[in-house]
């Protein structure tokens, strides 16, 4: 049973750039959820995807979209990037929506803007 | 507003010694409290989901408390080994408005030396 896999596994980029992640959630999971985490810190909720909307948007700016498929992948677009982007990207699914759906979590993908 | 915080951020202990990590949060309406484990520069492992109208969950070495009422978890690691060497990570989910979000603790970062 494959778990939650992202793609890229590491990214750099240029201020201003556009960059794109990807997620595949675990199998039987229909819900996504992306986190960004800073050095040190702990990780904070960017979007959550389900049934192919956004349903619920954390504290960020809307140089950040994402998008969801109808096989449940997931893609985080971020435009314009700036150097305080960089931090490594998670991306979290789940199954059924609002609930007490336990979150797996993939590697991530680490992102660094120079 | 929500928020979570973890002490000691940091921990260095010799090999067997038991061991606890300490969660707090400021709202108790959670529907859930997750613990997680972070290794360098990678993803989170699930360790422990304690539902709100639980009071303790187990895996192997590992036990976890929740005081709802309190805004208090606890994750207790006996007999520690250097394998556990790693960042633990505390999330709590909302219950009520639609928030589906996990909030997360700046983590403790756990040295275990033989």
């Amino acid at each position: 049973d494959a778990g939650v896999t992202q793609s890229p596994t590491h990214l750099i980029k240029t201020r201003g750039q556009q960059v794109t992640l990807r997620c595949s959630p675990k199998s039987g999971h229909d819900t996504v959820s992306w986190y960004q985490q800073a050095l040190g810190q702990g990780p904070q909720f960017i979007f959550q995807y389900y049934e192919e909307e956004e349903r619920q948007r954390g504290n960020f700016p809307d140089r950040f979209s994402g998008h969801q498929f109808p096989n449940y992948s997931s893609e985080l677009n971020v435009n314009a990037l700036l150097l305080g982007d960089s931090a490594l990207y998670l991306c979290a699914s789940s199954w059924g929506g609002r609930g007490g759906g336990e979150q797996y979590f993939g590697p991530g993908t680490r992102l660094t803007v120079t | 507003k929500q928020e979570v915080t973890q002490i000691p951020a940091a921990l260095s202990v010799p090999e067997g010694e038991n061991l606890v990590l300490n969660c707090s949060f400021t709202d108790s309406a959670i529907y859930n409290l997750q613990w997680f484990r972070q290794d360098p520069g990678k993803g989170l492992t699930s360790l422990l989901l304690i539902q709100s109208s639980q009071r303790e969950q187990t895996s192997g070495r590992l036990n976890a408390s929740l005081d709802k009422s309190s805004g208090r978890s606890t994750l207790y690691i006996a007999a520690s080994q250097p394998g556990d060497s790693a960042t633990y990570l505390c999330a709590v989910r909302h219950s009520g408005g639609g928030t589906d979000k996990l909030i997360f603790g700046t983590g403790t970062r756990l040295q275990v030396f033989p």
